[in-house]
């Protein structure tokens, strides 16, 4: 069994389109994230979320907003798409603060 | 705020020999400390990590990693490389109690392993 799970794997997409990048993990695990991998293979956190609060990294652009269905659920939903958002997104998750368990990514294109 | 320095973009080293990887982080108060492996197109495994208990910490795939705290340091070891360790190798820093903010990463290091 996948233990974080995200799809799509790829997405092409053309300028100021939305779209959707869906996260499930079946670990239970109390608190998710997102993580952008840029060009440079650097990771940086975007959000993370629990069923008490959710912290957003300031440098995170409104278009970027997470939703949570249900606690095994992270969705980051992406407006206005552009040039830079171009990237990898990692969904992982945890209990508290210990090991992280990270999704296989998904690969965004902004043509 | 936490900060992770990973010394050396690129670490070249032949097969069979010692893969020693360096990590130096900063953190305001004890922290929780993990060294995750990438191969290409695919997510992050955790090789090992760092919770306060015994400070040599060993991994898996034969890697292993000292937590200094003289030194702010957790260095990645492997006493003989092998073709497969060839992979992108992220430390990683998280304070114990504020997890829910997410892991500060390392920018990484390449690890090529020479025939």
């Amino acid at each position: 069994d996948t233990a974080v799970s995200q799809t799509p794997k790829y997405l092409v997409t053309q300028m100021g389109n939305d779209k959707s990048i869906k996260c499930e993990q079946n670990l239970g695990h109390d608190t998710m994230y997102w993580y952008k991998q840029d060009s440079k293979k650097f990771l940086k956190i975007m959000f993370s979320y629990n069923n008490k609060e959710l912290i957003i990294n300031e440098t995170v652009p409104n278009r970027f907003s997470p939703k949570s269905p249900d606690k095994a659920h992270l969705n980051l939903h992406i407006n206005s798409l552009e040039l830079g958002d171009s990237a990898v997104y990692f969904c992982a998750s945890s209990q508290g603060p210990d090991t992280q368990y990270f999704g296989p990514g998904t690969r965004l294109t902004v043509l | 705020a936490q900060s992770v320095t990973q010394l050396g973009s690129h670490v070249s080293v032949s097969e069979g020999a010692l893969v020693l990887l360096r990590c130096n982080y900063s953190s305001s108060v004890p922290p929780y400390l993990f060294w995750y492996v990438q191969y290409p197109n695919q997510g992050l495994q955790l090789l090992l990590k760092y919770t306060s208990a015994a400070t040599l910490v060993k991994g898996i795939n034969g890697f292993e990693a000292e937590f200094k705290k003289s030194e702010t340091s957790f260095h990645l070891t492997k006493p003989s490389a092998h073709m497969s360790d060839a992979a992108e190798y992220f430390c990683a820093v998280s304070e114990p109690g504020g997890g829910a903010d997410g892991l500060t990463f390392g920018k990484g290091t390449h690890l090529i392993i020479q025939p």
